[in-house]
């Protein structure tokens, strides 16, 4: 796993509230990444860091924010949450480098009421 | 519409027999990989095979690219229950940054003991 962890694992919010995942890596990965997963879906990008402050949007990015001030941490807010952000999340990081794979974190299950 | 779609969705066998599963995508990529998901858990990268890659080998793996057809296959030999899974093929496109991949929606493999 690379060092990754993710937290919390699990949680369970009402709707309108906000939300802060946070992932979380010792290896010094240049980029990170969070998506979600959905059935019959596969994992599709929520949003993408290249860089400490340095973020963009992914296909699903729509009432997600993004923050990453420290190398190792990249936190995924979800404003006011919706039951159609029930999901797993699912953080992932990187070395810098087209031949590079994906380590991912364990996920977080997050239901929304 | 997905970059990469597996097919089939779903595949049942028997311990000792081999597995197949394909990838298809639809736009010229620097490299593809597999990544393998046991239930409830973070994604684990498999094998990557280059673009100008034919054929690997890994272990009890065997990846081909096609990148005329656009497709790619995944033979797992003598499978084990513990290669109970799901299986999903990840593409970088060429016209991408910051290393971004897209992931298929999976194969689920079940191996029955």
């Amino acid at each position: 796993d690379a060092g990754i962890t993710q937290s919390p694992r699990h949680k369970v919010t009402e709707t309108g509230t906000p939300v802060t995942l946070r992932c979380h890596q010792t290896e010094n990965h240049r980029y990170m990444y969070w998506y979600r997963q959905d059935p019959g879906h596969g994992l599709r990008l929520i949003h993408y860091s290249y860089g400490v402050k340095d973020t963009d949007k992914g296909e699903v990015s729509d009432g997600y924010s993004v923050s990453r001030s420290k190398t190792e941490d990249f936190l995924l807010t979800l404003e006011s949450a919706t039951s159609s952000q029930t999901s797993v999340y699912f953080c992932a990081a990187k070395r810098g480098g087209t031949y590079n794979e994906q380590f991912f974190g364990p996920g977080t299950r997050l239901t929304v009421l | 519409s997905q970059q990469g779609e597996e097919d089939p969705q779903a595949l049942s066998i028997q311990e000792g027999e081999n597995a197949t599963m394909n990838c298809s995508y639809k736009t010229s990529i620097n490299n593809l990989q597999w990544y393998r998901q046991n239930s409830g858990r973070g994604l684990v990268h498999l094998i990557l095979i280059r673009s100008n890659e034919r054929e690997k080998h890994s272990g009890r793996l065997r990846v081909t690219l096609d990148t005329s057809k656009k497709s790619s296959s995944l033979l797992i030999t003598a499978s084990r229950a513990a290669d109970t899974a799901s299986y999903f093929c990840a593409t970088a496109p060429q016209k991408t940054s910051y290393d971004k991949v897209i992931f298929g929606p999976g194969t689920s493999l079940s191996v029955i003991p």
